[in-house]
C-alpha cells in the first residue's frame, strides 16, 4: 500500500513567521510531488510542484525534496492569516497506465495567528 | 484562467437512488479523473479516464460506479444505487499531459449527501 504521511496538526504560527510543513512517502519510484492548499469546504488548489532533489522557490513558498529520505516539505515565509488552511501533500504514483494517480496525505491544518 | 466546472454543487439523494455528477474539464485536456473526500478524511483516487476508456480505478470504484464522456465535453460520474457511505465531496480533475505531468486542476466539487 503506497502511503503519504503528514502530521495532521494543527500547526499554529504567529503572523510573519515561517511555517514548515512536512511529508513522507513510501513509494521510492515516485518522481513528482505536489502541495495543495485546501480551505474548509473547498477543493484543493495546487500551489507548488517539485520534481528534483533540492529546493524550489515561488514567492513566499519553498518546496524541498529529498528522494533518498523520501521526504518533501513546504516552507511558507511571512505567514499571513489568509494562509490558514489545510495543506495537502500529494505524490504521483506511476501506474504503468496512460494516466497519473495522486496519492494524498491527510493534510496539515495551518493556523496563522494575527 | 481555465477552470474545471462541476454541477451540481450540492446534491441530496435518498439511499438507493441513482445520481449523476457532472464535470466539464478544461477544453484541451485529455486526461480526466474523479476523486472523493469523505468529511474529515483524505482525498482519495476513484478513477482515471483517457481516450474514452477507464485507465485505472481504485477498490472504491466498484460496479455501482461508472464514468462516461458522452459528448466530448462533459465527463460524468454515475452512482447507480447510493449508500449512506457514499456521502462525500466528489472532485473532478483534468490534466493536459501524462508524460509531462504538472498536476491536476480540480473542479470546485459536488457535495453528495445520501439520506
Amino acid at each position: 500500500q503506497k502511503e503519504v504521511e503528514q502530521n495532521s496538526g494543527p500547526l499554529s504560527v504567529p503572523e510573519g513567521a515561517i511555517a514548515s510543513l512536512n511529508c513522507t512517502y513510501s513509494d521510492r519510484g515516485s518522481q513528482s510531488f505536489f502541495w495543495y492548499r485546501q480551505y474548509s469546504g473547498k477543493s484543493p488548489e495546487l500551489i507548488m510542484s517539485i520534481y528534483s532533489n533540492g529546493d524550489k522557490e515561488d514567492g513566499r513558498f519553498t518546496a524541498q525534496l529529498n528522494k533518498a529520505s523520501q521526504y518533501v516539505s513546504l516552507l511558507i515565509r511571512d505567514s499571513q492569516p489568509s494562509d490558514s488552511a489545510t495543506y495537502l501533500c500529494a505524490v504521483n504514483i506511476l501506474t504503468g497506465g496512460a494516466t497519473n494517480k495522486l496519492i494524498f496525505g491527510t493534510g496539515t491544518l495551518l493556523a496563522v495567528q494575527p | 484562467e481555465p477552470e474545471v466546472t462541476q454541477t451540481p454543487s450540492h446534491q441530496v439523494t435518498q439511499m438507493g437512488q441513482e445520481v449523476i455528477l457532472r464535470c466539464v474539464p478544461i477544453s484541451n485536456h485529455l486526461y480526466f479523473y474523479w476523486y472523493r473526500q469523505i468529511l474529515g478524511q483524505k482525498v482519495e483516487f476513484l478513477v482515471s479516464f483517457y481516450n474514452n476508456e477507464i485507465s485505472e480505478k481504485s477498490e472504491i470504484f466498484d460496479d455501482q460506479f461508472s464514468v462516461e464522456r458522452p459528448d466530448g465535453s462533459n465527463f460524468t460520474l454515475k452512482i447507480r444505487s447510493t449508500k449512506l457511505e457514499d456521502s462525500a465531496m466528489y472532485f473532478c480533475a483534468s490534466s493536459g499531459s501524462s508524460l509531462d505531468f504538472r498536476g491536476y486542476t480540480f473542479g470546485s466539487g459536488t457535495r453528495l449527501t445520501v439520506v
